[in-house]
């Protein structure tokens, strides 16, 4: 039962372009969602956040949109770097990630210059 | 500020032995978490410690244990290793009532 979906296991976008990433989920608990970014032979880093009792949160380049009628969230990275090719993980946790995380499969984000 | 480390980096064992591996938690973080990463797939949740207490446990046998210790250091032992036990094995920390985890780089092991 995978229980948060990441249903593009690869994306190609353009350097300087926006590159969007997208997550689902179906379990009503989870209330935290997380961004992690991993390069090959490195443990995932975290990128960014969001609780469910918002649907935006930014930090610099990176936003993540939460649509919990849609149990969705998105990644948008704007503008997109060489730097930033890697695999992302979405995550989501309940009890305000006082719990474990549950993680999707990941998409591999290249970009390209 | 030292962060999360694992050791060894890479094992390789045979089916049927057993494995220990470590994990040091970023200073000030008493909690952490062990994660199992298959090939191609996310990080899926073993179990979680506080303060030398499991606080929790994913879908896992019990021939995978752990230890916190007082320094919040960590291990997880895997008995009777099988051959889909191959992953790369993530241990993360963070400080209680945080919401982000912290993870290590990971210890591959291979089960031949």
């Amino acid at each position: 039962d995978q229980q948060v979906k990441q249903n593009s296991p690869s994306l190609r976008v353009q350097e300087g372009r926006i590159s969007i990433l997208n997550c689902d989920y179906t379990n009503s608990m989870f209330d935290y969602f997380l961004w992690y970014k991993k390069y090959p032979a490195e443990g995932p880093t975290f990128l960014i956040s969001i609780s469910s009792i918002k649907d935006k949160n930014e930090d610099g380049r990176f936003t993540v949109f939460l649509n919990k009628s849609a149990k969705h969230l998105s990644l948008h990275i704007v503008p997109s770097q060489p730097g930033d090719s890697a695999v992302y993980f979405c995550a989501a946790s309940a009890n305000f990630g006082n719990e474990k995380l549950t993680f999707g499969t990941g998409t591999r984000l290249t970009i390209i210059p | 500020e030292t962060g999360v480390t694992q050791s060894p980096t890479h094992l390789i064992k045979t089916r049927g032995q057993q494995v220990t591996l470590r994990c040091s938690s970023q200073s000030g973080h008493n909690t952490v978490s062990w994660y199992q990463q298959a090939l191609g797939q996310g990080p899926q949740f073993i179990f979680q410690y506080y303060r030398e207490e499991e606080n929790g446990r994913g879908n896992f046998p019990p021939r995978f244990s752990g230890l916190q210790f007082p320094n919040y250091s960590s291990e997880l032992n895997v008995n009777a290793l099988e051959l889909d036990d191959s992953a790369l094995y993530l241990c993360a920390s963070n400080p209680a009532a945080y919401n982000e985890q912290f993870f290590g780089p990971g210890t591959r092991l291979t089960v031949l």
